[in-house]
């Protein structure tokens, strides 16, 4: 199993262009989400989804959209992005015991 | 609401010296919790996890962590720490099963443990 992966690794972007974030796992887990951490921030919750075809918020949704189209894939969007989303994003996948596996990373800084 | 506080940001040790990395939270519904290891510039691994039974959980690595829900908190501890051990720790929560907002984990921000020779 690869478990989650995520690409690019990093990406530099001018304010108000757009891109996705990919993320893929390879476990059949239905839970996934995306999260940013900021230094001395933790870990904070963007959005989520409990199955395909079913996305919610989390506690930052704002600028960012998800879609779940298939089990495996979670991409994230940023649509017009800001100074404000420089940050290194993770996408996880939960276990049915409450394990969440996150994946290696994406290091996004926006000019 | 969940909330996870670690009540250090900082933890600088002696190498095979013990450490514990504090953490309390503060949920309204039962709990499920969360220890991951974040080594530079990788992503998080999970260290331990208590969901339920013995409130002493034992992890990888030689770490383990006491759960107390009295006073609403998961101390993660080591007998005696090494050089590799330097790393971010995050504490982290989520409801158990049936709640509104299972499988969302709340995560504190992070304790920066740094172990000199």
């Amino acid at each position: 199993n690869a478990g989650v992966t995520q690409t690019p690794k990093f990406q530099v972007l001018k304010t108000g262009q757009s891109m996705t974030l990919q993320c893929a796992q390879d476990m059949n887990h239905e839970y996934m989400s995306w999260y940013r951490q900021d230094p001395g921030m933790g870990l904070r919750l963007i959005h989520y989804s409990v199955g395909a075809g079913i996305t919610d918020q989390g506690e930052v949704p704002n600028g960012y959209n998800v879609s779940r189209s298939t089990t495996e894939d979670f991409p994230l969007r940023l649509l017009s992005a800001a100074p404000s989303q420089t940050s290194v994003y993770f996408c996880a996948s939960r276990a049915s015991g409450g394990t969440q596996y996150f994946g290696p990373g994406t290091r996004l800084t926006v000019l | 609401a969940q909330s996870v506080t670690q009540l250090d940001s900082q933890v600088p040790v002696f190498e095979e010296a013990p450490v514990e990395l504090r953490c309390n939270y503060s949920s309204s519904v039962s709990v499920y919790l969360f220890w991951y290891v974040q080594y530079p510039n990788q992503g998080l691994q999970l260290l331990l996890k208590y969901l339920s039974g013995s409130t002493l959980v034992k992890g990888i690595n030689g770490f383990e962590a006491e759960f107390n829900k009295s006073q609403t908190s998961f101390h993660l501890r080591k007998p005696s720490v090494h050089i590799s051990d330097t790393a971010e720790y995050f504490c982290a929560v989520s409801e158990r099963a049936g709640g509104t907002s299972y499988g969302k984990l709340t995560f504190g921000q992070g304790t920066i443990l740094t172990v000199h020779p």
